[in-house]
């Protein structure tokens, strides 16, 4: 299992706002350290979606957004589209000095 | 444009050493805010970060510390990942990214990844 908890999967019509949660722990997360965002498209590699907590790269639309309280950090997507079906991960750092990915989340759009 | 390309063999035998290198080009390795990373990702399954490299040291998952050696070659162009020991569970796609300005920070460039078979 992942330090990072994700949903597996979480789902959400075109139009509607979908969030993933990534929940860590008081060394990691919650000991300040920023999260970062990945989508990941079948057979491609992960594409930076938001960086240190809520940040997006350019060209990131802003229907993407992030934000972290505590120990827990969550990623929304308003306006869903049928473009944003793919996996979704998040990454922080912990005080054991290691690089941490969430397990991922599968989002559908129905 | 920064560009990373992943190569090696794509097919290692149990108990060997998979050895993979990632050319950067676009880019300094010995920039002191770069942080030059492996991670993997089992078919099906999430990503793993495995290990990094950076101007003063290296770090690595403690969970494959004891067989994992990343490097910088004397050109300073690409970089290195060897993996000693190898067994089916160190299947995977292997991804060489860039990350910084910090050890914790955000990797914005990728390779496009390289998927390494471990069987005899």
């Amino acid at each position: 299992q992942s330090v990072l908890t994700q949903p597996p999967s979480v789902s959400g019509a075109p139009g509607q706002r979908v969030t993933i949660s990534c929940t860590g722990s008081s060394s990691n997360i919650g000991a300040g350290y920023d999260v970062h965002w990945y989508q990941q498209f079948p057979g491609t590699a992960p594409k930076l979606l938001i960086y240190a907590n809520n940040n997006r790269p350019s060209g990131v639309p802003d229907r993407f957004s992030g934000s972290k309280s505590g120990t827990s950090a969550s990623l929304a997507i308003t306006g869903l589209q049928a473009e944003d079906e793919a996996d979704y991960y998040c990454q922080s750092y912990d005080s054991s000095l290691s690089v941490l990915f969430g397990g991922g989340t599968k989002l559908t759009v129905l | 444009q920064l560009q990373l390309q992943e190569s090696g063999p794509r097919l290692v035998k149990p108990s060997e050493t998979l050895s993979l290198t990632c050319v950067v080009s676009g880019d300094s390795i010995s920039s002191p805010t770069s942080y030059w990373a492996w991670i993997r990702q089992p078919p099906g399954k999430g990503l793993e970060w495995i290990g990094t490299i950076y101007y003063s040291g290296t770090s690595y998952n403690k969970s494959l510390k004891s067989r994992v050696t990343v490097s910088v070659d004397a050109s300073k162009t690409q970089f290195s990942l060897n993996l000693t020991s190898v067994t089916a569970a160190d299947t995977a796609l292997y991804y060489c990214a860039k990350g910084g300005p910090y050890t914790s920070s955000w990797y914005d460039y990728w390779g496009q990844g390289m998927l390494v078979t471990v069987a005899s």
